[in-house]
């Protein structure tokens, strides 16, 4: 069982914002700020999306941004578009170990 | 642009050991900027984290693989591999490689394209 929980599946319509949860233990974030966030389309190979909770790296687009509150971090995808239905993987260095959240299926409508 | 690929073979049978490659280019191996990882995703489950190199020797893994993973690096030919002992069913996953960043901050910013391992007899 993973350390990270997220929710299965979220959904939205082009356009619209969503939000995809990452709850976590105190261990599992290990009293880091960082937390990454990676696109994952089947077949491909995963993207660095978001790292050290807030931040984009080059090429991503601003529609994507990172939040974290106690111990729980968010990924906020605004302004939908049909190209971002994709796998999202939450993930934790914290120290000695990483772990990944289960991942959450985004289906855009 | 770097890339990473990796190789090895697709079929391992029970009891064995998995061995797998990741060759880099573009960049090298031993900056002492990065560290090197191997993460697996079994069919229709969620990543999982092996666990990672550092160029100056160190290492760690997953707690629940720890006593049968072995990570090394090979910085004469840019690559760094993965040795999982006694496989079963379970193991039987895709295989990716990726890069890290080491200090202050943290992501994996480059990944292979992933590569099939079934465990079978």
């Amino acid at each position: 069982q993973s350390a990270l929980t997220q929710p299965r599946s979220v959904s939205g319509s082009p356009g619209q914002s969503v939000t995809i949860s990452c709850t976590g233990t105190s261990s599992a974030f290990g009293g880091y700020n960082y937390v990454s966030w990676y696109q994952h389309h089947p077949g491909k190979a995963p993207k660095l999306m978001i790292y050290d909770v807030g931040k984009r790296p080059s090429g991503v687009p601003d529609r994507f941004s990172g939040s974290k509150s106690g111990n729980t971090a968010s990924l906020t995808i605004s302004g939908l578009q049909a190209e971002d239905e994709a796998d999202y993987y939450c993930c934790s260095y914290a120290g000695s170990y990483t772990v990944f959240g289960g991942g959450t299926k985004l289906t855009v409508l | 642009q770097v890339q990473l690929q990796e190789s090895g073979p697709g079929l391992v049978k029970p009891s064995q050991t998995l061995s797998l490659t990741c060759t880099v280019s573009g960049g090298s191996i031993s900056s002492s900027n990065y560290y090197w990882s191997w993460i697996r995703q079994p069919a229709g489950k969620g990543l999982e984290w092996i666990g990672r190199i550092y160029t100056s020797g160190g290492s760690n893994y997953n707690p629940s693989l720890k006593s049968r993973v072995t990570i090394s690096v090979d910085t004469s030919n840019n690559q760094f591999s993965l040795k999982l002992s006694s496989v079963t069913a379970a193991d039987t996953a895709i295989y990716y490689c990726a890069r890290g960043f080491v200090g202050a901050t943290h992501g994996f910013d480059y990944w292979g394209q992933g590569t099939l391992v079934t465990v079978s007899s």
